[in-house]
């Protein structure tokens, strides 16, 4: 069972403008929330994160909101450039976790276009 | 550059070989974990150590798997009798000891199996 679903396999957006890529999961008990972008052939890198007991975290040109009853997030990008184009996965934890073991997202391919 | 290392980067082997790969985590961090990403998916757990402990296995790491992390520094990840059906890239992953704590990849490993 897919625990956390990005339904949208790519997104477009023109330089400049806001670029929403979201997240839907499904299980109750997770209480940590993670973005990381990917470019072809890198690992993942870390955008930033946020905690069950917040519903928004800023960093820059990055926001992330959580809304935990309807269990989905989003990550705001403001304004979109075009280094921004890459693969965007959601990724989602629980402190039953002892371990700390991310359930990740399948992705949201974003193309920013000059 | 003391991020996430592993190595090699690339590794095409035939069905039926053993192969294994090596990851150096982030010096202080002494939680290492592996994932397995194939395309248009995202990453998906497949052990994590805690200092020299392998604390849990997912069910998608079969008997040709084992990984190891002696002295609870570099990390080896075998796949022993190859198939087709393992190909894909493995990710490397380190936190520090604590709850929450970002996971931070390496470049991963492009399995090729023919």
């Amino acid at each position: 069972d897919q625990q956390v679903k990005q339904n949208s396999p790519s997104l477009s957006v023109q330089e400049g403008r806001i670029s929403i890529l979201n997240c839907d999961y499904t299980n109750s008990m997770f209480d940590y929330f993670l973005w990381y972008k990917k470019y072809p052939a890198e690992g993942p890198t870390f955008l930033i994160s946020i905690s069950s007991i917040k519903d928004k975290n800023e960093d820059g040109r990055f926001t992330v909101f959580l809304n935990k009853s309807a269990k989905h997030l989003s990550l705001h990008i403001v304004p979109s450039q075009p280094g921004d184009s890459a693969v965007y996965f959601c990724a989602a934890t629980s402190i039953y976790n002892q371990g700390g073991k991310l359930i990740f997202g399948q992705g949201t391919e974003l193309s920013v276009k000059p | 550059d003391t991020g996430v290392s592993q190595d090699p980067r690339h590794k095409i082997t035939k069905r039926g070989q053993n192969v294994t790969f090596r990851c150096d985590p982030i010096s202080e961090h002494n939680r290492l974990y592996w994932y397995r990403q194939t395309l248009g998916q995202g990453p998906e757990f497949l052990t994590y150590f805690q200092n020299e402990a392998q604390l849990e296995k997912s069910r998608l790491l079969s008997d040709r798997f084992s990984a190891e992390r002696p002295k609870g520094s570099f990390s080896t990840l075998e796949i022993q009798r190859t198939e087709q059906g393992d190909s894909a890239m493995y990710l490397c992953a380190s936190s520090l000891d604590m709850r929450r704590e970002t996971q931070y990849f390496g470049p991963g490993t492009r399995l090729l199996v023919l």
